[in-house]
């Protein structure tokens, strides 16, 4: 079945490191890829998605690219700040598109803590 | 205006017992999931129902029945708590067939002791 596998964590840096948190998957087809944040105490946001091989997703600074020659999809920034303490969630989606009804298959979180 | 929200946000009942979980978005959605996140912060989905037909069951045991009286809502009930039913239960909608972009609650703590 369809599967992802995340770096083990926590991750923990200081701002303005750089951030790299890698991110694998296994599915037959090609599924769309995702990458959600979770803040403390708050449930899950989409940060950015890919859809197709060689796409690029990006939103505040985040950016992960699909590679599907090496079935990745790591996510970086270059510069942290002590705002992205979360924890971030790779995920697909098997069968994008009209036929899907969004079910996600998520990795198992890395805790990224940044401190000043 | 909150887009998916749930009640209650915390739960904390005895073994055996049985409590329920709501959920409602706003968004005008025509899917909603729930999702179990455990200790580890491990996700994994239970239920999707598309404009209140059950689409998605991930093999949850029968003891959790989801209930969907309009597509804007969808609820969780749960018979004969058990301790490993302990953990943070996540509402979400999405556009039908929205490929993966899911909208989540802030999440329901239920602790069973």
């Amino acid at each position: 079945g369809d599967s992802v596998t995340q770096m083990e964590g926590p991750v923990t840096l200081s701002e303005e490191a750089f951030l790299t948190i890698n991110c694998t998957y296994t599915a037959t087809g090609y599924p769309s890829l995702f990458w959600y944040v979770q803040y403390p105490g708050e449930g899950l946001q989409l940060l950015l998605k890919a859809t197709k091989a060689d796409d690029k997703g990006s939103n505040k600074g985040f950016e992960a690219t699909y590679r599907k020659e090496t079935t990745s999809f790591h996510l970086e920034k270059g510069s942290v700040q002590v705002s992205d303490s979360a924890v971030y969630f790779c995920a697909l989606s098997a069968n994008a598109g009209g036929t899907s009804y969004g079910k996600l298959t998520f990795g198992q979180g890395t805790i990224l803590t940044v401190h000043p | 205006d909150t887009a998916v929200s749930q009640t209650p946000k915390y739960l904390v009942t005895q073994m055996g017992n049985d409590k329920s979980i709501k959920c409602e978005q706003n968004l005008g959605h025509d899917t909603m999931y729930w999702y179990k996140q455990d200790s580890k912060k491990f996700l994994k989905i239970m239920f999707s129902y598309n404009n209140k037909e059950l689409i998605i069951n991930e093999t949850v045991p029968n003891r959790f029945s989801p209930k969907s009286p309009d597509k804007a809502h969808l609820n969780l009930h749960i018979n004969s708590l058990e301790l490993g039913d302990s953990a943070v239960y996540f509402c979400a909608s999405s556009l039908k067939g929205g490929g993966g972009e899911l909208f989540f609650g802030e999440g329901s703590r239920l602790t069973v002791l």
